[in-house]
């Protein structure tokens, strides 16, 4: 399995600021998705970053408030834009190779907005 | 609206025993199953998957069994260790794309030495 590491792990953010998350990964991956993890609860898939073009958000998730960006096979950002408490979750990236359906995961990102 | 529920939000077992997870799903067209484990401040590792075609797969000390009429499925660990404490997801694919999976809301393992 690759390895995954995103930047920053932590974060303490002020209310209406903007936050860029880092995800690298050791080697080309097909597939690339960004996940959000609110306390207490499961994960929830935000959107697929496509290289090249622009990502595939899912239901609930707007570009506006996160855009992505996966200029290569290896390298994605992920924005947290105008946050607020509400925010505050562990954000996760996840590779998938061609072909495969197992997703591996990055160590995660954990924000709090104040 | 879950899709994929784990209903047992913890759950404590004997160093050497049996650790058993169960998930539920609603959506019969998922046919794809994947079970993660996570410890605090780390990312999900994945542990094991299954197709809708099969009803079994092992992987050392980990075997996950499909139900597919019942729509359920569990993760058997044996025999569990100390190490295998952390929260456990089940997560679910293929009714909207292949790569689009919905976790459930995990499962707390504990085993006691």
């Amino acid at each position: 399995s690759a390895v995954i590491s995103q930047k920053p792990s932590r974060d303490i953010c002020q209310r209406g600021t903007s936050l860029t998350i880092q995800c690298q990964v050791d080697s080309q991956v097909t597939m690339m998705f960004w996940y959000r993890q609110q306390p207490g609860q499961s994960l929830t898939l935000i959107a697929t970053a496509n290289q090249g073009s622009e990502a595939t958000y899912e239901s609930g998730f707007v570009i506006d408030k996160f855009p992505i960006s996966r200029p290569n096979l290896t390298f994605s950002t992920l924005t947290v834009s105008n946050m607020s408490p509400e925010d505050s979750s562990i954000y996760l990236c996840s590779v998938s190779g061609q072909g495969s359906y197992e997703q591996y995961f990055g160590p995660g990102t954990r924000l709090t907005v104040t | 609206d879950q899709q994929v529920k784990q209903n047992s939000p913890s759950l404590s077992v004997q160093e050497g025993r049996i650790s058993i997870l169960n998930c539920d799903y609603t959506n019969s067209m998922f046919d794809y199953f994947l079970w993660y484990k996570k410890y605090p401040a780390e990312g999900p590792t994945f542990l094991i998957s299954i197709s809708s075609i099969k009803d079994k797969n092992e992987d050392g000390r980990f075997t996950v069994f499909l139900n597919k009429s019942a729509k359920h499925l569990s993760l058997h660990i044996v025999p569990s260790q100390p190490g295998d404490s952390a929260v456990y997801f089940c997560a679910a694919s293929g009714a909207s794309g292949t790569y689009k999976y919905i976790f459930g809301t995990g499962t707390r393992l504990k085993v006691l030495a």
